[in-house]
């Protein structure tokens, strides 16, 4: 019964090519987020939604594309995929933050190759 | 963006207290301390967070010094399963999201 959860798990394509990778959480959270985690292991914050709404976008070229058709679902959508979007994209869901809170809950990854 | 200053690596015989250390010199006072770990191709885990007290749970206790510049994590009984790297954040918690900024962190590595 995962928390939060992504597909695919892994994902290669050719260059130029248009993908989709799927979020689901079923923690009742609010706010889903997309981190990006590149082959030196730095993990960046991408997107963040709240209630469907874009709240955070982390100077992300625009061929990068969140939806929230929910607030149980952030997808991702990368258009004309590059070499560097190579990469492993995580998600991750919270409640509405304020006083201690803040713990984030991170799904398993989805690892991109881009050929 | 990096707040928090921790080594790159540590060692830690199995069964064995693990104690991560972190410094947050310029920490300001309505920023927690959290600490996250990432286990080899899994998601970030969420550990504990504290602000001025020490916390302690089921997984691990945090040693937060009385001027906040620093703080420790512990691992009371380090086992293989524990070997990941280890992130120290400082961040205010914000009200419509939380964006962690996640560093180089310390790699433990837990020997048999």
């Amino acid at each position: 019964d995962t928390a939060v959860s992504q597909t695919p798990k892994y994902l290669v394509t050719q260059m130029g090519n248009d993908k989709s990778i799927k979020c689901e959480q079923n923690l009742g959270h609010d706010t889903m987020y997309w981190y990006k985690q590149d082959s030196k292991k730095f993990l960046k914050i991408m997107f963040s939604y709240n209630n469907k709404e874009l709240i955070i976008n982390e100077t992300v070229p625009n061929r990068f594309s969140p939806k929230s058709p929910d607030k149980a679902h952030l997808n991702l959508h990368i258009n004309s995929l590059e070499l560097g979007d190579s990469a492993v994209y995580f998600c991750a869901s919270s409640h509405k933050g304020g006083g201690g809170a803040g713990e984030l809950f991170f799904g398993e990854g989805s690892r991109l190759t881009v050929l | 963006d990096a707040k928090t200053t921790q080594p790159p690596s540590m060692d830690c015989a199995e069964g064995r207290a693990a104690n991560l250390p972190c410094n947050h010199s310029t920490i300001s006072g309505n920023e927690y301390v959290y600490w996250y770990r990432q286990i080899h191709s899994q998601g970030p885990q969420y550990i504990i967070h504290g602000l001025k007290n020490n916390e302690t749970n089921e997984m691990a206790s945090l040693i937060i010094t009385e001027d906040r510049k620093s703080s420790t994590l512990i691992l009371p009984h380090a086992t293989l399963r524990d070997t990941a790297v280890y992130y120290c954040i400082v961040r205010v918690p914000q009200t419509g999201a939380n964006n962690l900024f996640f560093g180089t962190g310390t790699r433990l590595t837990v020997i048999p």
